[in-house]
């Protein structure tokens, strides 16, 4: 099955600084990345994904890069905001990259924004 | 109903006891999930269902059980609950087998096991 690590597990900015997270996976047939935002006491809800025949995606304040050479995918959120604070997961499809949809998720990035 | 909810949101419970926790969505989604949520762990993928009738084991099965009756519901059932299934539970679904699809998540439920 897929592996997926997760660092760092605790990182803190200042507001309007940049945030980074990266997850490494193992399986190379893996096509598919989603990130996910989960505000303390709240669900888990999706940013952003990106699919694995682009290096790169952007959503506003929000990108994900992919390298797929390195199996390593990352989270950049730009002129970060206090309301940024949350848990992020990264995860990574656990079937092989192909079918049914499951997801291994990464252990987590807390993320405080200092005002 | 909008969307996945789930019930009880929180409950107590006694070490042996059987408990059933719902999840209910509305969103003709083929795929359901149930995951676990521990501090530092992350998510981890407890049963899984890719459609009506069909149930698969996730990364941590054990001491659960699920079903999937119908498209809309996809209930767990802890037949004998231990204190270490003290967790929150995330209930999820996804739009179709075979793609990869946003997952929503219900609101959540938190078990403590004494």
């Amino acid at each position: 099955g897929e592996n997926v690590e997760q660092h760092p597990s605790t990182l803190s900015v200042q507001e309007g600084d940049s945030a980074v997270i990266k997850c490494t996976y193992s399986d190379s047939a893996s096509n598919y990345f989603p990130w996910y935002k989960q505000e303390l006491g709240k669900r888990p809800q999706l940013i952003i994904d990106i699919r694995s025949n682009v290096g790169e995606k952007k959503d506003q304040r929000i990108a994900v890069t992919l390298n797929k050479t390195a199996k390593h995918f990352s989270l950049h959120i730009t002129e970060t905001q206090p309301e940024d604070s949350a848990v992020y997961f990264c995860a990574a499809p656990n079937a092989g990259g192909t079918s049914y949809g499951k997801l291994t998720f990464g252990q987590g990035t807390i993320l405080t924004v200092h005002p | 109903i909008a969307g996945i909810t789930q019930a009880p949101t929180s409950q107590i419970l006694a070490a042996g006891r059987r408990m059933t926790l719902r999840c209910t969505q509305d969103m003709r989604h083929n795929a359901m999930y149930w995951y676990r949520q521990d501090l530092g762990l992350g998510l981890r993928l407890i049963h899984y269902s890719n459609t009506a009738g069909t149930t698969g084991k996730g990364e941590v099965p054990d001491g659960y059980s699920v079903s999937r009756a119908n498209t809309d519901d996809f209930p767990l059932t802890l037949a004998s609950a231990v204190p270490s299934q003290t967790s929150v539970y995330f209930c999820a679904s996804s739009g179709g087998v075979g793609s990869y699809n946003e997952q929503f998540f219900g609101p959540g439920t938190r078990l403590t096991v004494l």
